[in-house]
């Protein structure tokens, strides 16, 4: 199993244009997690999603970000228009049902995708 | 919602020396307790998990503790290694919502 894959790993943009981050969960899980990781706030989730179906986007800052699961295999959050602020890593984690107790809530990380908004 | 607290943010041992790690909690329906291991530029990995109906977990060098009357948990590494370094995050979970709250991490540092 190749993990979750993220895209692009690094990203450099100018303030004002639109960021896609993509990422593709673990095959068969079906609960994926958006995190964005900063110094200064920590880890801190943004967005998840259940069977494809968004659960809770309390933690999206603000309406420039949004995100999309159009599918189990993928999904994307989407910053339009990118401000310095935004610069973070950000990261994506899925989670299977549950065949396990012990493994029943772990969450696998993906690379993560470091952004810089100049 | 939940909030979770961790102590020391930043936590220096000599090779060989126990660290404890220690986190508290809020909400008491939480019940699934992780701790992830995040080296420098890498993701975050699950290194043990605890979960509320027992008490202790144990792993080799690493031990999860949960006191659930007061609401905290630590994390234990024993014989420490400087491969041990990295960030470590606790989190809870409520049930079959299913998302993690994480607390604010804490540097570790093994010094040789």
């Amino acid at each position: 199993d190749a993990g979750v894959i993220q895209s692009p790993r690094h990203e450099v943009t100018e303030m004002g244009q639109e960021v896609t981050l993509r990422c593709k969960p673990i095959s068969g899980h079906n609960s994926l997690f958006w995190y964005r990781q900063t110094m200064m706030r920590g880890l801190e989730l943004l967005i998840y999603f259940n069977n494809n179906v968004p659960i809770d986007d309390s933690g999206m800052p603000e309406d420039r970000f949004s995100a999309k699961m159009p599918n189990a295999s993928f999904s994307t959050l989407k910053i339009q228009p990118s401000e310095p602020r935004d610069s973070a890593v950000y990261f994506c984690a899925s989670r299977s049902p549950g065949t396990r107790i012990s493994s029943y809530n772990e969450q696998f990380f993906g690379p993560g995708t470091r952004l810089t908004v100049l | 919602g939940e909030n979770v607290e961790q102590h020391p943010s930043t936590l220096s041992v000599q090779e060989g020396d126990s660290a404890v790690i220690k986190c508290t909690y809020s909400d008491s329906a939480s019940n699934y307790f992780p701790w992830y291991k995040q080296e420098l530029g890498k993701r975050p990995q699950l290194i043990i998990d605890i979960r509320s109906n027992v008490g202790e977990k144990k792993d080799q060098r690493i031990a999860v503790t949960l006191n659930k009357t007061a609401k905290h948990f630590s994390l234990h590494i024993t014989e420490t290694q400087p491969e041990d370094s990295a960030v470590y995050f606790c989190a809870a979970s409520v049930g079959s919502a299913r998302q993690l709250t994480f607390g604010s991490g804490t540097q570790l540092t093994v010094l040789p």
